[in-house]
Order: structure tokens, then sequence, then C-alpha cells
């Protein structure tokens, strides 16, 4: 079975901190993918990982940044924690090639005050 | 147009009866095709994955696939209260290598 782990459930935190969500996955997969989700706005694509120390810019990249340097381990910074960042962050991980069911994480619910 | 649209629902089927999720896509070259289940609170679980025309079984769930139609849908058989869950419909593009995307979801709810 494919294993997606995410270093946290919930966490809080302040505006201006740092903020580091780590992510791996156990299945040797090519891809990885950061989201966020909020309600009646669906999954947005933050970042994506196609390789190590490959990265691309999804959807709404404003405000993050992200680091690939080993295969199972797909880091998303909040450079400077904001509260329009409070929101559920999913990591996901897939195969590549012609098998792209993307597999998910636990999320984790941060909260920025 | 949205890439992937999906009714929002609430979708509410009696325990029992099935219930029938759709999704239509844009990109008429699209090349594979996912349902996801999400859970209140929790992460989406992949269920379905087809990629060619025709009907794919699975347990209590069929995926179907229309592509000249440009529709997706999933059955749902005996629903049971369990089954109660947002469902995610998403697409990858022909376009990209890696990337899918996903519908806003329908809420389905199983009702006694």
């Amino acid at each position: 079975d494919v294993k997606v782990t995410q270093s946290s459930r919930y966490l809080v935190k302040r505006t201006g901190e740092k903020v580091f969500l780590e992510c791996v996955q156990d299945m040797d997969h090519e891809n990885m993918f950061w989201y966020r989700q909020d309600p009646g706005l669906g999954l947005r694509l933050i970042y994506f990982s196609y390789d190590v120390k490959m990265k691309e810019k999804g959807d709404i990249p404003e405000g993050y940044s992200v680091s690939r340097e080993k295969k199972e381990r797909f880091s998303l910074i909040l450079e400077s924690a904001s509260t329009n960042q409070t929101s559920m962050y999913l990591c996901a991980s897939s195969r590549g090639g012609s098998y792209n069911e993307q597999f998910f994480g636990p999320g984790t619910r941060l909260t920025v005050l | 147009q949205k890439e992937v649209e999906q009714n929002s629902g609430p979708l509410s089927v009696p325990e029992g009866a099935i219930a029938s999720l759709n999704c239509t896509y844009s990109d008429r070259v699209s090349q594979s095709f996912f349902w996801y289940r999400q859970y209140s609170g929790k992460s989406p679980e992949l269920i379905m994955s087809i990629y060619s025309n025709g009907d794919k079984e699975d347990g209590r769930f069929t995926a179907q696939l229309n592509k000249a139609s440009q529709y997706v849908s999933l059955l749902i058989r005996d629903s049971q209260p369990s089954d109660s869950a947002t469902y995610l419909c998403a697409v990858k593009p022909y376009s990209s290598a890696s990337k899918i995307i996903f519908g806003s979801g329908t809420r389905l709810s199983i009702r006694p």
C-alpha cells in the first residue's frame, strides 16, 4: 500500500512565522504535490515536483516555496505566515509515466493567528 | 468554462438505492479519469480509475466513461450510510505530464 505521511495533523502558528510542512512517501514515486483545500474553493495546487530538486509552480504559488532534496520527501515552506494561509494542506504523490493516480497524505490543518 | 465540472449537491439518496454522480470535462483529449471519496475532515481517497470508454466495475462501484460526450460518472449500488461523503472527479489533461485537475466535488448523503 502507498503510504504518504505528513509531519503534523494540526498546527497553530503566528503571523510572520516561518512554517515548514513536511511530506514523506514510501513508494518511490516520481511526482509529489502540495495542495490547499478551503471550503467552497476545492483543491488548489500550490507546487509540484517531478524529480529531486525539480519543482514547478501550481495555480497559487504566491507566499509559498518548496524543497525536494530527496525523492521521498517534499517540503512546503511558508516564508512569513499570514492569516489568509489558514487552511487544510494536503500532500500527494504519484508514480509518473502512465500512472497518474495521486495518493494523499492525511493532511495538515494549519491555523495562523 | 471550468476544466472539470461537478454538481455540488447535496445529492440525497435512500439507503439501498443507486447513487449516480456525474462529471464533465473540457479537454477533449484527456486520457485518465479518477474518482476520489473524501469524508469530512479527511483527505481524498482514490476509489476508481478509468482510462477507456465504457464501464469499469469494482464491487459496488461502477465508473462510466464517454469520451465523445466528455462525460464520466460514478454509480454506487446498494448505497450505505457509510457512502455519505464528498466525491471528487479528477481528470489528467493531455497537455499535462503529471498534474490532474480536480472538480469541486459532489456531496452525497445516504438517508436511512
